[in-house]
């Protein structure tokens, strides 16, 4: 079946320590996002890809890096710069015409 | 640049009752208009979109919603809700004709639906 696939679904990690989040998406969608989701604050959009080899900032790039070296693949890294990185993350997907953007099922990251 | 306001960050209801979920927005441009739902857990999922055209969407699950330019308002509707409607849901604003990185959330309404 056609998704997004985010992995690993729960992830513990010690402060100090950079962590990776994966995404993989089959849609062939041409853009791609990461969001982060703190409780009564929405989404909030970390960084986005319209094509392979490009990424933009959003609003809170701070202390996460991005690579897009293939389509289908946008993984999120979480450095140890980032203070609070406690949080859910969404990644998501739509094509360059599409109107609609598409959720994978997320990814719960906890520092200790 | 676009925005979305949920006027209500708790929306509690009696199952089998009514229930409208409220957003606006703010945009100087035409914009598309969507509610997503999230269930504990678990990624968005895609309720309703408003694109051009009629002003009342429908969408699954028994929702719809109706476009208002002149009160700038999206607000999501069921004539009478389930339990498992209880959720969190999110109205989004996108500029069609901005950047892909140009759609905005609202900060969520749960709804809880009681027995």
């Amino acid at each position: 079946d056609g998704g997004i696939t985010q992995s690993p679904k729960y992830l513990f990690r010690k402060e100090g320590q950079n962590v990776t989040l994966s995404c993989e998406q089959n849609l062939n969608h041409d853009a791609m996002y990461w969001y982060r989701q703190d409780p009564g604050q929405g989404l909030r959009l970390i960084y986005y890809s319209q094509i392979v080899n490009d990424f933009q900032k959003g609003d809170i790039a701070e202390g996460y890096s991005v690579s897009r070296e293939k389509k289908e693949s946008f993984p999120l890294t979480v450095t140890s710069a980032q203070k609070n990185p406690t949080a859910f993350y969404l990644c998501a997907s739509r094509t360059f015409s599409g109107n609609t953007i598409y959720f994978g099922e997320g990814s719960w990251l906890t520092v200790v | 640049a676009q925005s979305v306001t949920q006027l209500d960050s708790q929306v509690p209801v009696f199952e089998e009752a009514p229930v409208e979920l409220r957003c606006n927005y703010s945009s100087s441009v035409s914009v598309y208009l969507f509610w997503y739902v999230q269930y504990p857990n678990q990624g968005l999922q895609l309720l309703l979109k408003y694109l051009s055209g009629s002003t009342l969407v429908k969408g699954i699950n028994g929702f719809e919603a109706e476009f208002n330019k002149s009160q700038t308002s999206f607000h999501l509707r069921k004539p009478s809700v389930h339990i498992s409607d209880t959720a969190e849901y999110f109205c989004a604003v996108i500029n069609p004709t901005g950047n892909n990185n140009d759609m905005r959330f609202g900060a969520g309404t749960r709804l809880t639906v009681k027995p």
